[in-house]
C-alpha cells in the first residue's frame, strides 16, 4: 500500500484480556517502531526492529507488552492481561533505511480503550 | 528527555507566516532537528528536517541558528488545516528513534 496501515483503529477490550495489533509497513522499509500516546502527551517510543530483529525494547513498560516482526514485514504487538493505565493510542512507524537523516512514516494508529 | 523545549501554544491568523520555536541547547554535532506535526486523530506527519543549514520543501522552512541551539519552523502562508500539533525533535540515536516533547499546539484563525 501507499503508507503505513494499522488494524484495527479502534478496540475496546475488557480488563484482563489479551489484545493483538497489527501494523503493515510501507513495503521494502528496513525499520519499524511502535510507540504509546496517552491521552493529551506526546508518543512515547516502545520497541524498535531492523527486518526481523528486535534490536531495542528499552521502552516497553512490562513485560505483557511483547512484539514481533518474523518475516521482516508485518509486525505484532500484543498485550496480555490488558489493565485500565494501557488505554492510548499505539502507533507504527517505518523508515526506508537507518540512517540518522531519514524520515518516518507514521500509520494511524489503534486507539486501545480497556474497560 | 525530549532534549527541546517549545512553547505550549501559538496562534497565527490565516494567510499569515506561522513560525514556530524551538530551543535545543544540549543538541550534539551530528543530531538532526526534525519537525513532525499532529493532525487530530492521525499519526504525526513529517515536515522537515536539517542538520546546520537553513533547509526548504514544499510545507515548511526550517531556520537553524549558527550555534545550532535553536531553531525556527516557518509556514509560509498558514491555512486552517495547519491547524495540529508540532513537535520539534533531536534524534538522538542511530536508529531512529524519535523522543517526542509536548509540542506546540497551533491554532490557525480565520
Amino acid at each position: 500500500g501507499a503508507g503505513v496501515s494499522q488494524s484495527p483503529r479502534y478496540k475496546v477490550a475488557k480488563r484482563g484480556q489479551d489484545v493483538a495489533l497489527r501494523c503493515d509497513p510501507i513495503s521494502g522499509h528496513v525499520s519499524l517502531f511502535w510507540y504509546q500516546q496517552a491521552l493529551g502527551q506526546g508518543p512515547e517510543f516502545l520497541t524498535y526492529f531492523q527486518n526481523e530483529a528486535q534490536l531495542d525494547k528499552s521502552g516497553l513498560p512490562s513485560d505483557r507488552f511483547f512484539a514481533e516482526r518474523p518475516e521482516g514485514s508485518v509486525s505484532t504487538l500484543k498485550i496480555q492481561r490488558t489493565q485500565q493505565e494501557d488505554s492510548a493510542v499505539y502507533l507504527c512507524a517505518s523508515t526506508l533505511g537507518t540512517a540518522m537523516n531519514t524520515e518516518a512514516f507514521f500509520g494511524q494508529g489503534t486507539r486501545l480503550t480497556v474497560v | 528527555d525530549a532534549k527541546t523545549t517549545q512553547p505550549t501554544s501559538m496562534d497565527c491568523a490565516e494567510g499569515r507566516a506561522a513560525n514556530l520555536p524551538c530551543n535545543h541547547s544540549t543538541i550534539s554535532g551530528n543530531e538532526y532537528v526534525y519537525w513532525y506535526r499532529q493532525i487530530h486523530s492521525q499519526g504525526p506527519q513529517y515536515i522537515i528536517h536539517g542538520l546546520k543549514n537553513n533547509e526548504t520543501n514544499e510545507m515548511a522552512s526550517l531556520i537553524i541558528t549558527e550555534d545550532r541551539k535553536s531553531s525556527t519552523l516557518i509556514l509560509p502562508h498558514a491555512t486552517l488545516r495547519d491547524t495540529a500539533v508540532y513537535y520539534c525533535i533531536v534524534r538522538v540515536d542511530f536508529v531512529g528513534k524519535l523522543i517526542f516533547g509536548q509540542g506546540t499546539t497551533l491554532q490557525v484563525k480565520p
